[in-house]
């Protein structure tokens, strides 16, 4: 199965930090895991992936689990245009399958 | 730089019209494409995708079809349409053969069948 588990929903403070939590327990040795994010009535737009260590750029933190079975996407500072429908995804299976498979996500809201 | 190209941005088409979506990546050679569609208030369901023209892959089998005449030309279409198929239609690129790259968007078609 290639699905992870994520919160319906979660509610921030502008400026403070965010801990988006995924589960993945059916993760594979070389699978890796993406997180993206999708404003209203627009495209989702790439956060983040990694693998096994944990991963930083300019828009977030990713922290993966030591046994790969969870990880967490950081907002360092959330501000009112991060408040989006976040994604985490399992990049399933790599050579001529090169599929993901998007769950529901989480809403997160940013309040001022 | 990449970029892809999605439209119409939005369509209201009648039950049992046909239905064409085309999308176009430019910037790339041989990318992977992807159709997706979500409906209202739900996530993104995978549709299809392809490796390299001609090669079509269906997850859900239904009323829809995928071609890929030309390398980075994706196109999505129904015979005829059900209230069903309404939805937001996204196409999407990554670089072929890797699972080590971002998905990359279009900006997507808002379907609505009345």
């Amino acid at each position: 199965d290639a699905k992870t588990t994520q919160p319906n929903s979660m509610e921030s403070n502008e400026e403070e930090p965010v801990h988006l939590p995924c589960n993945h327990s059916t993760i594979s040795g070389t699978d890796y895991i993406h997180w993206y994010r999708q404003l209203p009535s627009q495209g989702p737009e790439y956060v983040i992936h990694g693998l096994t260590s944990n991963v930083n750029n300019r828009m977030a933190s990713l922290a993966i689990a030591e046994d790969r079975k969870s990880s967490t996407l950081i907002l360092h500072r959330a501000t009112l245009r991060d408040a989006a429908v976040y994604y985490c995804i399992r990049d399933y299976g790599g050579g001529a399958t090169n599929k993901l498979i998007f769950g529901t996500g989480t809403l997160l809201a940013v309040q001022p | 730089s990449q970029t892809i190209h999605q439209w119409p941005a939005t369509l209201v088409q009648p039950v049992g019209s046909p239905l064409s979506l085309e999308c176009t990546v430019e910037g790339t050679s041989n990318p992977n494409l992807y159709w997706y569609r979500q409906a209202a208030g739900r996530g993104l369901q995978l549709l299809f995708y392809s490796v390299g023209i001609g090669q079509i892959s269906s997850e859900v089998p239904q009323n829809l079809s995928a071609s890929r005449p030309q390398d980075r030309q994706f196109i999505l279409s129904s015979k005829k349409l059900l209230l069903s198929d309404s939805g937001f239609y996204l196409c999407a690129w990554r670089r072929p053969s890797s699972y080590n790259s971002p998905l990359h968007f279009g900006n997507g078609t808002r379907l609505t069948v009345t």
